[in-house]
């Protein structure tokens, strides 16, 4: 099956900086990548996701990239608030079975 | 906005007894997902459903862990016994449907907690 990790396990950066996220996969049929965004004690919510047609999408602050040949994709942020502070997931899933296999996780901490 | 509901949102239970926790997606989502989240981990599948019907159990421990959408709405996931390991949050999520590159909404969860 797909096997996704992510690095680095732990971010911390100053507010108004940027940060970037990588994760790699596996599975090189996958060709769905979202990341999904988890505060403390609340729901995993998805912030951004790319498919493998596209090379970049961006959403305001927020953008993500994929290398479909080295099967890596990664999230960056730019200008962080502290409101960013986050656990972000990424996930890979192969098209038509919408199975999501997620990474470990990134906390993202951002210093006012 | 229309969200996944999930009860309880917390559950303590000793080893060995019998839990059991419930999902109502968002209506008209004919995809539903339970997830097992370590503390530190990633959300895990446990059982993806079609409707009424599983269309992946894979990951699911079927010797304790049991899961149903008896009318292809709302489910639940039952385990029995409860093991220490068992300690996780359960999330369950929804989509319109497989086939389609459609993202997941997530419900609050439930956190067990087996002592």
């Amino acid at each position: 099956g797909e096997n996704v990790e992510q690095h680095p396990s732990t971010l911390s950066v100053q507010e108004g900086d940027s940060a970037v996220i990588k994760c790699t996969y596996s599975d090189s049929a996958s060709n769905y990548f979202p990341w999904y965004k988890q505060e403390l004690g609340k729901r995993p919510q998805l912030i951004i996701d790319i498919r493998s047609n596209v090379g970049e999408k961006k959403d305001q602050r927020i953008a993500v990239t994929l290398n479909k040949t080295a099967k890596h994709f990664s999230l960056h942020i730019t200008e962080t608030q502290p409101e960013d502070s986050a656990v972000y997931f990424c996930a890979a899933s192969i098209y038509g079975n919408n199975r999501l296999a997620f990474g470990k996780g990134n906390q993202v901490v951002v210093i006012p | 906005e229309a969200e996944v509901a999930q009860s309880p949102r917390y559950k303590i239970t000793e080893k060995s007894q019998a839990v059991a926790f419930w999902c109502d997606p968002i209506s008209g989502h004919a995809t539903l997902y339970w997830y097992r989240q370590i503390l530190g981990q990633g959300p895990e599948l446990l059982v993806q459903f079609q409707d009424e019907s599983v269309v992946d159990d894979s990951q699911l421990p079927k010797d304790r862990f049991s899961a149903e959408r008896l009318k292809g709405v709302d489910s639940t996931l039952k385990i029995q016994p409860a093991e220490l390991g068992d300690s996780a949050m359960y999330l369950c999520a929804s989509s319109p449907g497989t086939g389609q590159l459609q993202p997941l909404h997530f419900g609050n969860g439930t956190r067990l907690t087996v002592t």
